[in-house]
């Protein structure tokens, strides 16, 4: 039982630069989230899919893209990473109670 | 969206009762009030939810009054292993969407 499986866990990236962050769950949950936490901060909604085929912005949804691949997958793309996006990503599910957060991403853009 | 109010941090010792208190004055009539923990390099962690009165899991108890506009997490007999961030969410009962998260307690056990 993986739960909420997050790829990579680590990643520096250049500014410019461009990449998918990965997010995989097994509990058949429909709905799915991506949020950011800077240091010392609580989380912030990037992205959310309440369902397969569905997306919609979260707080901060600026400078990414989401693809809701099937009801297993969704990933976050970063076009042109900027240094503002420096922090770590975490993936979450849910479906009835609360949510299943992964492990989280840890990205730097220098 | 109801905002949530929580203290920044608390301090205690191995074997008190620790209670931490959110407000959430602005709940909707479907709202539902779950709590979370997150330990440094880790995601949340989903602790126990309530809608009204009181809730008790193996881990937690959830106070919540009559008019929900506060609720209070009690973690009985803390041990250095409950050190973590605290999260009071207010939301639907998935916990989901556009539910907003504060910046949380952060409670420091001494030993």
């Amino acid at each position: 039982n993986a739960g909420v499986t997050q790829t990579p866990k680590f990643q520096v990236l250049k500014t410019g630069q461009s990449m998918t962050l990965q997010c995989a769950q097994d509990m058949n949950h429909n709905s799915m989230y991506w949020y950011r936490q800077d240091p010392g901060m609580g989380l912030r909604l990037i992205y959310y899919s309440a369902s397969e085929g569905t997306t919609d912005k979260g707080e901060v949804p600026n400078g990414y893209n989401v693809s809701r691949l099937n009801k297993r997958e969704f990933s976050l793309r970063l076009e042109s990473a900027a240094p503002s996006q420096t922090s770590v990503y975490f993936c979450a599910s849910s479906e009835g109670v609360g949510y299943t957060f992964g492990s989280g991403t840890r990205l730097t853009v220098v | 969206l109801a905002k949530t109010t929580q203290p920044i941090s608390m301090d205690s010792y191995e074997g008190q009762e620790v209670n931490i208190t959110c407000s959430h004055n602005n709940i909707a009539t479907n709202d539902y009030i779950t709590w979370y923990q997150q330990f440094p390099s880790q995601g949340p962690r989903f602790i126990i939810q309530g809608y009204k009165t009181k809730v008790t899991n193996e881990v937690a108890s959830l106070f919540i009054p009559a008019d929900r506009k506060s609720s209070t997490l009690s973690l009985p007999r803390v041990s250095l292993s409950d050190t973590a961030v605290y999260y009071c969410l207010v939301g639907d009962h998935t916990g989901g969407f556009k539910t907003i998260f504060g910046a949380g307690t952060r409670l420091f056990v001494k030993a």
